[in-house]
């Protein structure tokens, strides 16, 4: 089955931490990868997004991810995070052929000044 | 240019009625899909639509639910006889018309949160 998977439910950092948050996804064929975040009170926002080429992905605010097809992985990464990035973070994925995406269940980041 | 706008933002009905959630596309798009998020859960996607035709409800219950996105006015997600399960956060997205699978992306609304007393 078509699923998505986020291992962290609840993160919480520093401002000036590292962060990574991992998605791992479950499909047959070749796919379009999105990270999404929704910030309090507001709509889901598109951060990156992942079609072909360069498997490391540059988005918005300073968040980059990397797609390792072995491992089915599209990671998010920011290397310094700051209080605004309080959010809920959301990995999707698309097949190729297909319109939906198909969500994980995100991850809350919550970043402490 | 506007974006994705859903209305209400917040509504509650009592079990039994229905409930009518309503999606403006952003300004050129005509394909139109909807999502659900039940509580501690991620979204789920339900219907994909494009002006008067339904081209992917995979996702929606096979009975209460239907949608339509008609040739003028906004799309709506139709709930009847609303019950408990039903309370969620109902989110609707656009995308433009699409020149090849992998150039489009889907812009959300803000969502509209379904409560079922």
């Amino acid at each position: 089955a078509q699923s998505v998977s986020q291992h962290n439910h609840h993160v919480i950092l520093s401002e000036a931490a590292s962060l990574e948050l991992g998605c791992n996804y479950s499909y047959g064929g070749t796919v379009n990868l999105f990270w999404y975040v929704q910030y309090p009170g507001q709509h889901l926002q598109l951060l990156l997004k992942y079609f072909s080429g360069d498997p490391l992905v540059k988005g918005i605010k300073g968040f980059e991810a990397e797609f390792i097809k072995s491992k089915f992985s599209f990671n998010l990464r920011k290397p310094s995070v700051q209080w605004s990035d309080t959010a809920e973070y959301f990995c999707a994925v698309k097949g190729y052929n297909t319109d939906k995406l198909i969500f994980g269940t995100g991850t809350r980041l919550q970043v402490f000044p | 240019n506007a974006g994705v706008m859903q209305n209400p933002r917040h509504l509650v009905r009592r079990r039994g009625q229905e409930a009518r959630l309503r999606c403006s596309p952003m300004k050129g798009h005509s394909h139109v899909y909807w999502y659900r998020q039940l509580p501690e859960e991620g979204l789920k996607f339900m219907v994909y639509l494009q002006k008067e035709n339904i081209i992917d409800e995979s996702g929606m219950p096979k009975e209460r639910f239907s949608a339509e996105f008609p040739k003028e006015g906004p799309s709506i997600l139709r709930i009847q006889q609303v019950v408990r399960g039903d309370s969620a956060a109902y989110f609707c997205a656009s995308s433009p018309p699409t020149s090849g699978r992998n150039l489009y992306e889907q812009y959300f609304g803000p969502g509209t949160r379904l409560t079922v007393t």
